[in-house]
């Protein structure tokens, strides 16, 4: 069965701090994975796509890496803002377009 | 450009009653979908369309119905309401089919639908 996981639940960090997110999934065949930004009451808000042959892509102080070796992609957050609390959820699409895979997010909270 | 509307932002019914969940979009995208999120899941898939006029099943299809009339909108309706369809509804779109192709899907702000 095709599924995302997600770790940590849930993260507090301070703000100023680094941290990393982890995505790990299990679609076949796979297209690309993307990482989406959901402020509370919020929809999601993209981040990033990458695709079977990109191994890091950044936004600004986001970065994601992929492995689709080992089927797992992280999230790195630098620097971190209030702004920054969110969900951040990690998708993935299959090769034949039409079918995302949703992970469950990962809810950061930043504090001052 | 608004990007991608949703009306109601909020909706209270009661169990049997139907309502239709608008959804537009005015940047001439080709592929809609409709999400439903649940606490603790990922967004599930309920239906989509890659054009006016064809419409598809996602992952969870039963008791909702979807058509597409215009390229712009995208209602849902639910048919006859359960407390089991209390849950927030997500409208996306994209140029193309958004899987297939790098192509960016654009999500609008929810409908927080409670079936009492």
């Amino acid at each position: 069965k095709n599924q995302v996981e997600q770790s940590p639940q849930s993260l507090i960090i301070l703000e100023g701090k680094n941290c990393t997110l982890q995505c790990n999934y299990t679609v076949s065949p796979f297209s690309n994975l993307r990482w989406y930004k959901q402020d509370t009451g919020r929809g999601p808000v993209s981040l990033t796509i990458m695709t079977f042959s990109e191994n890091t892509k950044s936004n600004g102080r986001y970065t994601a890496t992929l492995d689709a070796d080992t089927k797992q992609s992280s999230l790195h957050i630098t620097a971190s803002q209030l702004s920054d609390s969110a969900s951040y959820i990690c998708v993935v699409a299959d090769n034949y377009g039409q079918n995302f895979v949703f992970g469950p997010g990962t809810r950061l909270s930043v504090l001052p | 450009n608004a990007g991608v509307t949703q009306t109601p932002k909020f909706q209270v019914l009661k169990t049997g009653q139907s309502m239709t969940l608008q959804c537009a979009q005015d940047m001439n995208h080709e592929y809609m979908s409709w999400y439903r999120q649940d606490p603790g899941m990922g967004l599930r898939l309920i239906h989509y369309s890659v054009g006016a006029g064809i419409t598809d099943q996602g992952e969870v299809p039963n008791g909702y119905n979807v058509s597409r009339s215009t390229t712009e909108d995208f209602p849902l309706r639910l048919l006859s309401a359960a407390p089991s369809q209390t849950s927030v509804y997500f409208c996306a779109s994209s140029y193309s089919v958004a899987g297939a192709i790098q192509e960016t899907q654009y999500f609008g702000p929810g409908t927080r639908l409670l079936v009492l």
